[in-house]
């Protein structure tokens, strides 16, 4: 089974900066990496597959990039709502798995 | 707008059987991937499986043995059983349904998931 690896932990940031968060998989999963936002009680919300697509109705603040093994999830401005757990998640190799979650919190 | 909406038994004891149903309303069953996946207390997501419209389904091999998914298209409804339940078993259970691009709905993650089900396995 392919082990995401996610990082920082945590991430301290204030609203209206910009957040980077990494996950790096234990072998190539070529494009086949997702993005997820998930908030405390609530379900995962998928932001980004394949590596760089939005999902629908995800806002443009949004973006994903990387391939193979290291991949880079940004928000470009933090809005007061996107202060939550980022997990992503790999479908290049079966099964898919996750990585245990970056928390994006408030400075 | 299509919505899971699932159930089962919150609280088992070891050696029990998991038993959830998810419903798909507003929306098609077909053509679509719908899968289970788990949040333990404090940990990450695990996938547990998956099934398409016609019944085809995937495990995760680290649960193949005590899995099974099964689909109900005239219900709308899918369902994950999972046998002799133990501790490491107590988590937070999603149904979901994946993502279709304008292309391709195959191999694309869980989009639209359901409230979410809190198992607990306790003697």
């Amino acid at each position: 089974e392919i082990v995401l690896t996610q990082s920082p932990a945590t991430l301290s940031l204030s609203p209206g900066e910009r957040a980077t968060l990494s996950c790096r998989a234990s072998q190539s999963v070529s494009s086949k990496l997702a993005w997820y936002q998930q908030k405390p009680g609530q379900a995962p919300r998928l932001l980004i597959y394949d590596a760089s697509n939005r999902a629908t109705g995800i806002p443009a603040r949004f973006s994903g990039s990387g391939s193979g093994t290291d991949f880079t999830l940004t928000i470009s401005s933090l809005e007061p709502e996107d202060f939550a757990v980022y997990s992503c998640q790999q479908r290049g190799n079966w099964p898919p798995s996750f990585g245990q979650g970056t928390k994006v919190d408030i400075k | 707008q299509v919505q899971l909406q699932q159930w089962g038994a919150g609280l088992l004891k070891p050696s029990e059987t998991l038993s959830l149903t998810c419903a798909v309303y507003g929306g098609s069953f077909s053509g679509y991937y719908w899968s289970w996946i788990r949040q333990p207390p404090g940990k990450g997501l695990e996938w547990i499986g998956e099934i398409n419209h016609t019944g085809s389904t995937t495990y995760n091999p680290s649960l193949k043995s005590r899995v099974t998914i099964s689909v109900d298209t005239s219900k709308n409804h899918f369902s994950l059983k999972l046998t002799s339940v133990t501790a490491a078993d107590t988590a937070v259970y999603y149904c979901a349904r994946g993502y279709c691009s304008s292309t391709t709905c195959y191999n694309l993650p869980e989009a639209v998931w359901g409230q979410g089900t809190t198992v607990t396995v306790s003697s």
